[in-house]
């Protein structure tokens, strides 16, 4: 079956414009989750979802950053006001249900010039 | 916070085994994880073992798990120019976040 897609798949803005990225998960999973990967580093964890709600905000860099989530499965995570160092990798993952096997999406690769 | 471990770097000769180590402070995780990054791509789920296990093979992959010493490793056998990547080991430690390791850059001379 399908995996977790995200799109766009490469992201070019300048600084200071809003962008918005997509996230598909697999079909019937549950829960969803944001990374952000900068060059050369390990994955930061930014937020996840069990179904609409986000019980645990707590990897948002900024207030910047913003995320939802709407009938259980696409979500869109919004990064206003864009900075340089808001270039990175974000990934996106799914589950079945939380603490269970997450499968990833291929990554928006986001330049801020 | 959980601490989990890897060494940056190891570099394998084409044919021999690559092992990769994992180590980390909390033995909580009911699954621990292994994830493969190749440049460019996002993170492919390699195998994982479960914690009451020791050992899981999985063709060329043998996981080991030594939960005393809190020592999680990735045996890659016969190791290809494929098998070129970041690897991270991963785990649910007593919360709904996965937290991962460092990441491993295994590089393989021909």
């Amino acid at each position: 079956g399908a995996g977790v897609s995200q799109s766009p798949s490469n992201k070019v803005t300048e600084k200071g414009k809003d962008v918005e990225l997509r996230c598909d998960p697999i079909s019937g999973h549950t829960a969803l989750y944001w990374y952000r990967q900068s060059l050369g580093q390990g994955l930061e964890f930014l937020i996840y979802f069990q179904g609409n709600s986000a019980p645990d905000k707590s990897g948002l860099p900024s207030d910047r950053f913003s995320a939802e989530r709407t009938g259980g499965s696409v979500s869109t995570l919004t990064i206003q006001r864009t900075q340089q160092e808001d270039s990175a990798v974000y990934l996106c993952a799914s589950s079945f249900w939380v603490q269970e096997t997450q499968y990833f999406g291929p990554g928006t690769r986001l330049l801020v010039l | 916070g959980e601490d989990v471990e890897q060494s940056l770097f190891l570099s394998v000769r084409e044919g021999d085994s690559s092992v990769i180590n994992c180590t980390y402070t909390d033995s909580s995780s009911t699954y621990l994880y292994w994830y493969k990054q190749e440049p460019g791509a996002g993170l492919q789920l390699l195998t994982y073992i479960f914690s009451n296990m020791d050992m899981k093979q999985d063709q060329r992959l043998t996981v080991l798990l030594n939960k005393k010493d809190k020592h999680l490793s990735l045996r890659i056998a016969d190791t290809q120019t494929g098998d070129s990547a970041i690897y991270f080991c991963a785990g649910y430690f007593g919360n709904e976040k996965l937290t991962f390791g460092t990441g491993t850059r295994l590089t393989i001379i021909p």
